[in-house]
């Protein structure tokens, strides 16, 4: 069964609003979640890096003030795109990995996100 | 820098064998992984290597020569199901999977 869950699955929304998405691990404590983009056709694109309990490591020419993450517990992590542009759809992953052993990231089942 | 490098494409018949590779460039390497992953979907995890060799798992198995910066994916008794991208990723270190940009397989009747 699924190890990480990822909600909202679809958004469509009006240019401008601000939408956040939910990453939850599911019977493990993840130290460390992950967040990637896809475009179509393309591969995932790690956008940040977030450990719990403090500030997430940004991947360069990613804007840190438009993808707002918080990682509040071990077992939920948040993704805020602010004043979303259509330039901004895509289809946005979360990972979670539990740092004990060679652990592989499991994956959310992705959020599609369309700004009209 | 991370440098990962796959074909963009394949095409192989429904029963057959298909061998998907995968090189490297990384700084750093703790690991080389296989995904497959159906369109619109999140990628799922099929196999892991660290060590050089050959990790079997049911109809899958994964090589990989760290010396080489090679690995390839084989893919054995082909059913329609398989068609999807297959993606290549690398651990660099402790930091995120690096991905490669998938392999999009086709499988024919």
């Amino acid at each position: 069964g699924a190890v990480v869950s990822q909600h909202p699955s679809w958004v469509i929304c009006k240019s401008g609003t601000s939408v956040k998405i939910e990453c939850r691990s599911l019977d493990f404590q993840a130290t460390t979640m992950f967040w990637y983009r896809q475009f179509p056709k393309q591969s995932l694109m790690l956008m940040a890096t977030s450990n719990e309990g403090s500030k997430a490591t940004y991947e360069q020419g990613v804007e840190k003030d438009k993808f707002l993450i918080n990682h509040a517990s071990l077992t939920l992590s948040t993704l805020t795109v602010t004043s979303a542009h259509p330039e901004d759809s895509s289809f946005y992953i979360c990972s979670a990995r539990w740092d004990r052993g060679e652990q592989p990231q499991h994956f959310g089942d992705g959020t599609r996100l369309s700004i009209l | 820098g991370q440098n990962i490098d796959q074909p963009t494409e394949m095409t192989a018949t429904e029963g057959a064998i298909v061998q998907i590779n995968c090189t490297y460039q990384t700084s750093g390497f703790n690991g080389l992984f296989w995904y497959q992953q159906h369109a619109g979907e999140a990628p799922t995890f099929l196999s892991y290597n660290v060590l050089d060799g050959l990790e079997e798992k049911g109809r899958f198995s994964s090589f990989l020569s760290r010396s080489k910066g090679y690995s390839y994916l084989l893919l054995k008794e082909l059913q329609m199901k398989d068609s999807a991208s297959y993606l290549c990723a690398v651990r660099p270190g402790r930091r995120a999977l690096t991905f490669g940009s998938g392999t999009r397989l086709q499988v024919q009747p």
